[in-house]
């Protein structure tokens, strides 16, 4: 069935650097949501992208959609304590259902 | 509004055990879904259901069932037990026209589900 990875499994940085997931897709996605899940918690929906090459900015976090709408990414800038979690990207273009990726577990060390 | 609510937050269940995991949503969504995730991984559907009266398997519902009979609850049974079902379950809805899914999903807090 259809499958979305995320690169990379796990990160670790430094309190202040920055951060970057990525969501590949083998076919291509209609619309792409952004999830993020904090320890012990569940997942919060952050953004949704539709458009080729579509960049979206929420404060440290900037959300961009391949041209070819066949992948996807999240960067942090200055990465903060908080931002400790997993994110997970969900591929809309199934009938009905989510396709959750894999999802990127960052750490955060302070 | 209180979103989508589970019950209960955590449970021990023997093996061969049966239990009930409850989902409510006062968002009036049409859309309702059952996660599992287990520690360290992600999400994996187990059923999912469009309206009332309407439910569907997803890619993990062996030893599960589901009801929908309002727009409301959606609550997952677990039939005897395995240590296999330990995980947490998270219950989610979004509201959507036709079958494309373009909105937001809203999660519960989840269920903490062991099985010794």
């Amino acid at each position: 069935g259809q499958q979305v990875m995320q690169i990379p499994q796990y990160q670790h940085v430094q309190e202040g650097e920055d951060f970057t997931t990525y969501c590949n897709s083998s076919t291509t996605l209609s619309n792409i949501q952004w999830y993020k899940q904090r320890p012990g918690g569940h997942p919060v929906f952050l953004i949704q992208l539709v458009k080729s090459g579509e960049v979206k900015k929420q404060k440290r976090l900037t959300f961009q959609f391949g041209e070819a709408k066949k992948n996807s990414s999240l960067h942090i800038t200055a990465t903060q304590t908080t931002d400790v979690g997993t994110y997970f990207c969900a591929d809309t273009s199934g009938t009905y259902k989510y396709i959750f990726g894999t999802g990127t577990r960052l750490k955060v060390l302070a | 509004n209180a979103g989508v609510t589970q019950t209960p937050k955590f449970r021990i269940l023997k093996i061969g055990q049966s239990m009930t995991l409850q989902c409510t949503q006062d968002m009036n969504h049409n859309y309702m879904y059952w996660y599992r995730q287990d520690p360290g991984m992600g999400l994996k559907l187990i059923y999912y259901s469009v309206g009332a009266g309407i439910t569907d398997k997803g890619e993990v519902p062996n030893g599960y069932n589901v009801s929908r009979s309002t727009t409301e609850d959606f609550p997952l049974r677990l039939e005897l037990a395995a240590p296999s079902q330990t995980s947490v379950y998270f219950c989610a809805s979004s509201y959507s026209v036709g079958m494309r899914v373009d909105q937001p999903q809203h999660f519960g807090d989840g269920t903490r589900l062991s099985i010794l």
